[in-house]
């Protein structure tokens, strides 16, 4: 099962930043935090992953709580190609394999 | 830098038939994993393999499924005996050493049994 809680759906309008929740209340000392997205039916596309600190890349920013019970993924300026089902993941201790949730289904309309 | 190569991207098969899926990892990437997204649902893990090894086969089917990574060559998914149900998009996913450094993904295979 997906260690992590995400709501469902979100709208986000076009050049707005983008806040999507991400719970993870049990997630062990030495596991990262990953986010995915998956547009329409394509393969899912890697975004970022951090462990304690925040992360930015050019895609995204990563805000892990201090606890790291819970992180946001930001998309500073959305754009209607943004428009995807975006999954928090959280390694499976002592293995190797990403399980994913059921995501959030990030809706951006002009 | 090619990414993660999958082929066909599409098969038809008829029930009863084996599928065969092909995934070459990233250069450098010797961990691959694969997943199956059934329509309307998420991906869900089968197997973990990395060179010559199945390290995590927790989700694959007991019976007619079965993954491969020779030491040359691509990894292979194979599905004998097809059922309807078999359809769906399958990914395949390399890393490089573990999953610290996160997958990427290829665009998958569509499989639809007829």
């Amino acid at each position: 099962d997906a260690k992590t809680t995400q709501p469902p759906s979100m709208d986000c309008a076009e050049g707005r930043a983008a806040n999507l929740p991400c719970n993870h209340s049990t997630i062990s000392g030495n596991e990262y935090v990953y986010w995915y997205r998956q547009i329409h039916s394509q393969g899912p596309q890697y975004i970022i992953h951090g462990l304690k600190n925040n992360e930015t890349n050019e895609m995204a920013s990563l805000i892990i709580t201090e606890d790291r019970k819970s992180s946001t993924l930001i998309l500073p300026h959305a754009t209607l190609r943004d428009t995807a089902v975006y999954y928090c993941i959280v390694r499976v201790e002592g293995t190797d394999k990403l399980i994913f949730g059921t995501g959030t289904r990030l809706q951006v309309f002009p | 830098n090619a990414g993660v190569m999958q082929n066909p991207r599409h098969l038809v098969r008829r029930r009863g038939q084996e599928a065969r899926l092909r995934c070459s990892p990233m250069k450098g990437h010797s961990h691959v994993y694969w997943y199956r997204q059934l329509p309307e649902e998420g991906l869900k893990f089968m197997v973990y393999l990395q060179k010559e090894n199945i390290i995590d086969e927790s989700g694959m089917p007991k019976e007619r499924f079965s993954a491969e990574f020779p030491k040359e060559g691509p990894s292979i998914l194979r599905i004998q005996q097809v059922v309807r149900g078999d359809s769906a998009a399958y990914f395949c996913a390399s890393s490089p050493r573990s999953a610290n450094y996160g997958y990427t993904f290829g665009s998958g295979t569509r499989l639809t049994v007829v």
